[in-house]
């Protein structure tokens, strides 16, 4: 099955600076990789997501960058706030039964933004 | 918009008794899908239900069951309770198949 790595499992950066958590997967049938915040207490929302057609996807702060050769993608979190102190977790999936796409998650990276 | 509601938010309950979590999805979304979250293990899937059918089940034992009712809502049963199965449990709305999924705030089952 999809085997998804996610690093670091901790990112400490102060506000204003940039942030990225990278992920790396197994299975090159994956071709769909979304990203999700937890907040504590809340469960994960999903925050960006890309498709195995595109290399890269922006949305204001936040971006998404894929490489399908090397199987790996990456968030990028720009001009950091206190408010992005949360769990990050990267998933990768492939269209399953029904056209379900089953997520595999990574174990998270837990981001901290000094004020 | 109302979220997707998973109800209750925390439960205790002793090794060897029966659960049974409820999730009600955001209004129009047929796909109900399960989660475990554990520090040990991260979040992993359990099954996934549209209109009525399970269509697709994780790595979990017979234990674990769920069902989905006409109205979307969805239940899951975990038997025989172990003390491993102390995790957040989390419930998932899709509008379809192959759509962004919107999770609820979990349940926080702790086995005593």
């Amino acid at each position: 099955g999809e085997n998804v790595e996610q690093h670091p499992s901790t990112l400490s950066v102060q506000e204003g600076d940039s942030a990225v958590i990278k992920c790396t997967y197994s299975d090159s049938a994956s071709n769909y990789f979304p990203w999700y915040k937890q907040e504590l207490g809340k469960g994960p929302q999903l925050i960006i997501d890309i498709r195995s057609n595109v290399g890269e996807k922006k949305d204001q702060r936040i971006a998404v960058t894929l490489n399908k050769t090397a199987k790996h993608f990456s968030l990028h979190i720009t001009e950091t706030q206190p408010e992005d102190s949360a769990v990050y977790f990267c998933a990768a999936s492939k269209g399953q039964g029904g056209g379900s796409y089953i997520p595999t998650f990574g174990r998270g990276t837990s981001l901290i933004v000094h004020p | 918009k109302a979220g997707v509601t998973q109800t209750p938010r925390y439960l205790i309950k002793t090794r060897g008794q029966q659960v049974t979590l409820s999730c009600s999805p955001i209004s129009g979304h047929r796909s109900v899908s399960w989660y475990q979250q554990t520090p040990g293990q991260g979040l992993q899937f359990l099954f996934e239900y549209f209109s009525e059918t399970q269509r697709n089940k994780g790595n979990f034992p017979g234990r674990f069951s769920g069902r989905q009712f006409s109205n979307s809502r969805s239940e899951m049963n975990v038997s025989t309770l172990e003390l491993g199965d102390s995790a957040l449990y989390l419930c998932a709305s899709k509008r379809g198949p192959n759509t962004e999924a919107f999770f609820g705030q979990g349940t926080r089952l702790t086995v005593v």
